[in-house]
């Protein structure tokens, strides 16, 4: 089973207005960490907002929030105010901490991505 | 610029030479990890060092993959009789733990490797 799930191919979102991109993950650890990524495309990947599985309060940061549903291991990440620079690919991304295992090196496991257009 | 750094950037061989990517992470981070990206893909975990220590290898490196990070300082990623398949980019991230669940990772521009 695909461990983070980005079932959103490609997106368009109208400048100015909000859009949600969607993501869900499968672990059985009950340590572990979200995080999303912005690649344009340039390549580099970009560090957005991340939330812990222990967390309580839903992460923003800036333009970006993340909707974290735990019961539904669902982590959506919300952009408000479309820029046309935010037109990029969007990587979810999971940090099991396997703290059972010991095997903690904290890898990170992508989904496939989500290509957002923002349209003027 | 303080930010991790990735040469080259592009990078065009025969299938069958050897190549060798380095990375250098942020200066304090102890962390260091190589992932693979193909067209389509979400980057795919490759291995990962905890200062000079290889701590974790994918399946995905074969063994004609061998990465090092001597002194725990910037790594380098060789990949020997190219095949096709390895057409991708590789992409390098550093980290340094700060807290037990943050541990956010910084990436480079990556390296693009096209096999002929």
């Amino acid at each position: 089973a695909q461990k983070i799930t980005q079932t959103q191919p490609g997106m368009f979102v109208q400048e100015k207005e909000a859009v949600t991109l969607d993501c869900t993950y499968d672990t059985s650890d009950q340590s572990y960490g979200l995080f999303w990524y912005k690649q344009p495309s340039s390549g580099e990947m970009i560090f957005l907002i991340y939330q812990g599985s222990y967390d309580e309060q839903n992460a923003t940061e800036g333009r970006y929030s993340l909707n974290f549903q735990k019961a539904r291991k669902s982590a959506n990440l919300v952009i408000s105010a479309s820029q046309l620079g935010d037109s990029a690919m969007y990587f979810c991304a999971m940090r099991e901490d396997l703290v059972d295992s010991g095997a903690g090196s904290y890898q990170l496991t992508f989904g496939k991505g989500t290509k957002l257009s923002v349209i003027p | 610029d303080t930010g991790v750094s990735q040469n080259p950037r592009h990078k065009i061989t025969k299938r069958g030479q050897n190549v060798t990517f380095r990375c250098d992470p942020i200066s304090e981070h102890n962390r260091l990890y190589w992932y693979r990206q193909t067209l389509g893909q979400g980057p795919e975990f490759l291995t990962y060092f905890q200062n000079e220590a290889q701590l974790e290898k994918s399946r995905l490196l074969s063994d004609r993959f061998s990465a090092e990070r001597p002194k725990g300082s910037f790594s380098t990623l060789e990949i020997q009789r190219t095949e096709q398949g390895d057409s991708a980019m590789y992409l390098c991230a550093s980290s340094f733990r700060q807290t037990p669940s943050y541990n956010e990772q910084f990436f480079g521009p990556g390296t693009r490797l096209t096999v002929l």
